[in-house]
């Protein structure tokens, strides 16, 4: 059975640093993995897909990695800002499912 | 360009009442899934639908029912509704499972007393 964690649970930081959020799983045959952005009260907006064939995905000051072998996956923010503030979810797609992680609820301060 | 409504965004229901969770997409995908999210659990699979037609259960199916007569939408039935089921529940929809970015409603968030 997949199994999807996410470390740390919670993050919180100064505006401006460089932030490095963590995802792994237990089985390495995934078609994608994706994360998502969750605010408060809302729903899941999707940030960046990764297929199983590709290394890493950037989309503007977001850049996430995928090392199937391995079962992890990284979510990289540069320079952090107030807006960034929110839980990040990873998601592997296997076998017709998303599987979830419980998420990081990230806190970023002016 | 509406992507996935959830109706109702909030519902209150009585132990053993039954209703339905809306869902539709405008985008003409073919696969929808609803989930449930609660804390400290992240969120988990009901069902889903790869078509028209067809449906399947997912990580937590019991006390739901889903039907998919056409592609836009995809309901979710609580048939008598108990206090385990108070969550915030979510649709998703994309064009396959394994071909590309999922969807997401805003949510319904129900509480049952």
């Amino acid at each position: 059975k997949q199994e999807v964690t996410q470390i740390p649970a919670a993050l919180s930081v100064p505006e401006g640093e460089n932030l490095v959020l963590n995802c792994s799983f237990t089985d390495s045959a995934i078609y994608n993995l994706q994360w998502f952005r969750q605010d408060p009260g809302k729903g899941l907006t999707s940030l960046l897909l990764i297929q199983s064939s590709q290394r890493e995905q950037t989309s503007g000051r977001l850049n996430a990695s995928l090392d199937k072998s391995s079962g992890r996956s990284t979510l990289y923010i540069a320079a952090s800002q107030p807006g960034d503030s929110a839980t990040y979810l990873c998601a592997v797609d296997n076998t017709d499912k998303l599987i979830f992680g419980t998420g990081t609820r990230l806190q970023v301060f002016p | 360009n509406a992507g996935v409504t959830q109706t109702p965004k909030f519902q209150v229901l009585k132990t053993g009442q039954s209703m339905t969770l809306q869902c539709a997409q405008d985008m003409n995908h073919e696969y929808m899934s609803w989930y449930r999210q609660d804390p400290g659990m992240g969120l988990r699979l009901i069902h889903y639908s790869v078509g028209a037609g067809i449906t399947d259960q997912g990580e937590v199916p019991n006390g739901y029912n889903v039907s998919r007569s056409t592609t836009e939408d995809f309901p979710l039935r609580l048939l008598s509704a108990a206090p385990s089921q108070t969550s915030v529940y979510f649709c998703a929809s994309s064009y396959g499972p394994d071909s590309g970015i999922q969807y997401f409603g805003a949510g319904t968030r129900l509480s049952v007393l």
